[in-house]
C-alpha cells in the first residue's frame, strides 16, 4: 500500500471550467476526508465519508462543489463553475473508524484557477 | 476570536535545541488533538495524535495537553535541519471533523 494518492497533483483551468479531483485512500481505510487549504493557513474541513456514506459536510462546500465514494473506495470531488478563490490546495485523508488514530493525508491537489 | 490559535512564526532555533510549539484553543469539547508536519508544497504527515489530558511521548517528540487550559504544545529534542516545516496543530470533539490550527513555521539552523 502506497498511502493516500490525490490525482491530479496540479490542476490549472480558467474561470468558469468545471474540475474533478480523485483520491485513492488506503485499502484498509473506511473514512475519507476532503480539506481544503490556503496559502499560509491550515486545512479547513469540506466534508467526510464512512464508507460510501457521506456524513458530513461544512458550510465551505457550496452547492457548485459535491464529493461522492461510489463504493466506498475511491472519491472524487469536483467544482462547477469554478471561481479564482477557489484556488487552494484541496487535500484528501483517510483513517480508520474506532481508535486513536490520526488522518493519513495525500500529497494534495493544487488547484489554480486564471 | 479563532477556534484554534498557533504562533505563525517563523521560529528559528539552532540545531539541538529543544523546540516547544503551541497552541490554545476556545471550544472545550475538544478531546482529541493531532500534530502535523508539513513540508512545503507536500500533505501534511501525522507526528501525534492524543486524547484527552496528559502527555504521549514518540522518540523525539512528546505532546502534552492542559484542557484546563485549553492549552496543547509539542515539544522537539535534539532538533535536525530536516525538522525545519510548517507544524500544524488539529482538534476535534468526536474525532471526526478537525479543526486546525494555522501552523508554526520553525527553521533549524546547522
Amino acid at each position: 500500500d502506497t498511502g493516500v494518492s490525490q490525482n491530479p497533483r496540479h490542476k490549472i483551468t480558467k474561470r468558469g471550467q468545471n474540475v474533478t479531483f480523485r483520491c485513492d485512500p488506503i485499502s484498509e481505510h473506511n473514512r475519507l476526508y476532503w480539506y481544503r487549504q490556503t496559502l499560509g493557513q491550515g486545512p479547513e474541513f469540506l466534508t467526510y465519508f464512512q464508507n460510501e456514506a457521506q456524513l458530513e459536510k461544512s458550510r465551505l462546500l457550496s452547492d457548485r462543489f459535491s464529493a461522492e465514494r461510489p463504493k466506498g473506495s475511491f472519491s472524487t470531488l469536483e467544482i462547477q463553475r469554478t471561481e479564482q478563490g477557489d484556488s487552494a490546495m484541496y487535500l484528501c485523508a483517510s483513517s480508520l473508524v474506532g481508535g486513536n488514530y490520526g488522518y493519513t493525508f495525500g500529497s494534495g491537489t493544487r488547484l489554480t484557477v486564471v | 476570536q479563532k477556534e484554534v490559535e498557533q504562533d505563525p512564526g517563523p521560529l528559528s532555533v539552532p540545531e539541538g535545541a529543544i523546540v516547544s510549539l503551541n497552541c490554545t484553543y476556545s471550544n472545550s469539547a475538544f478531546q482529541y488533538f493531532m500534530w502535523y508536519r508539513q513540508y512545503s508544497r507536500k500533505g501534511p504527515e501525522l507526528l501525534m495524535y492524543t486524547y484527552s489530558s496528559g502527555n504521549k511521548e514518540d522518540g523525539r517528540f512528546t505532546a502534552q495537553v492542559d484542557k484546563s487550559s485549553k492549552y496543547i504544545s509539542l515539544f522537539i529534542r535534539d532538533s535536525q535541519p530536516s525538522d525545519s516545516a510548517t507544524y500544524l496543530c488539529a482538534m476535534s470533539a468526536y474525532g471526526q471533523n478537525f479543526v486546525f490550527g494555522p501552523g508554526t513555521r520553525l527553521s533549524v539552523l546547522p
